[in-house]
C-alpha cells in the first residue's frame, strides 16, 4: 500500500531533550516537506527537499533540522525543543513538480512541557 | 512574501445548495492545489491545478485555477453532508521558490440537512 509513514504519532517530551521525528514514504517520491498546523495560524511549512541531498527552508525553519540521505526518509530533527514547537506535524511526499498529488502522512502530536 | 487568503473561513450549508470557496494568491504561481482534512485526521490531496484556465471536477466538487487574477475557485454542487471537513488551497512557488508551500487558513465547510 502506498503510504507515508510517520513515527511516533503522539509525544511529549522535556524543553532541550532533542527528538527526531521520522518520516518514511515507499512510492519512490522525490520531493518531500514538514508542516507544522497550529490553531489559527494554519499549515506552515518547516522544510522541503527537492531529492535526496537537497533541501531548502520553508516559511518556518527555526529550531528545526532535516537530512535526506535517501530517497524515502526525511527526518524532523529538534535539536532543542521549546514549548513553542508544541504542534502538530505533518510530513509530505510526491513525484515532485508536475502534475501529481501530494501523499501526507498521518501526523505527529508534539507537546514539549 | 506569498501570501494565500481563502474565504470564506467558516460556511454552513444546507444540503442540496451550491457555494464556492475562493482562493487568492500575491504572486505568481502556475502550482496551486486544494486538499481535505477531516477533523483530527490527516490532509488528503483532492485537485491539482497547473495551469492557467485548468478546471478539475470529481463529483460535487469543481476546481479552477485563473493564474492571471491570481484566484482559484472550489464549487460545491448540490451539498452533502460527506463533504462537511475543512478545505484547504496552497500554492507553490517559482522559480527560486518552487517546491516552497503556502497555505491558506482553510474553510470550514458545515452541511446541513
Amino acid at each position: 500500500e502506498a503510504q507515508v509513514t510517520q513515527n511516533p504519532r503522539y509525544l511529549i517530551t522535556v524543553t532541550g531533550k532533542k527528538l527526531t521525528v521520522t518520516c518514511s514514504q515507499n512510492m519512490n517520491h522525490e520531493y518531500m516537506s514538514w508542516y507544522r498546523q497550529d490553531p489559527g495560524l494554519g499549515l506552515r511549512q518547516i522544510y522541503y527537499s527537492m531529492n535526496v541531498e537537497v533541501t531548502d527552508k520553508g516559511d518556518v525553519p527555526e529550531g528545526y533540522k532535516v537530512s535526506r540521505k535517501e530517497k524515502r526518509n526525511f527526518p524532523l530533527i529538534l535539536e532543542s525543543p521549546s514549548p513553542n514547537q508544541t504542534s502538530l506535524y505533518f510530513c509530505a511526499s510526491s513525484f515532485g513538480r508536475g502534475n501529481t498529488e501530494a501523499f501526507f502522512g498521518q501526523g505527529t502530536r508534539l507537546t514539549v512541557v | 512574501e506569498l501570501k494565500v487568503e481563502q474565504n470564506p473561513l467558516f460556511l454552513s450549508m444546507q444540503e442540496g445548495k451550491n457555494y464556492t470557496i475562493y482562493c487568492n494568491y500575491s504572486t505568481t504561481s502556475d502550482r496551486l492545489y486544494w486538499y481535505r482534512q477531516d477533523p483530527g485526521k490527516s490532509l488528503e490531496s483532492l485537485f491539482v491545478l497547473l495551469s492557467n484556465g485548468a478546471v478539475k471536477q470529481e463529483g460535487r466538487l469543481m476546481a479552477s485555477l485563473d493564474t492571471k487574477a491570481r484566484l482559484s475557485t472550489l464549487h460545491i454542487t448540490a451539498a452533502v453532508h460527506d463533504l462537511s471537513a475543512t478545505y484547504f488551497c496552497a500554492v507553490e512557488g517559482d522559480n527560486t521558490n518552487a517546491g516552497k508551500s503556502t497555505f491558506g487558513d482553510g474553510t470550514t465547510l458545515t452541511v446541513k440537512p
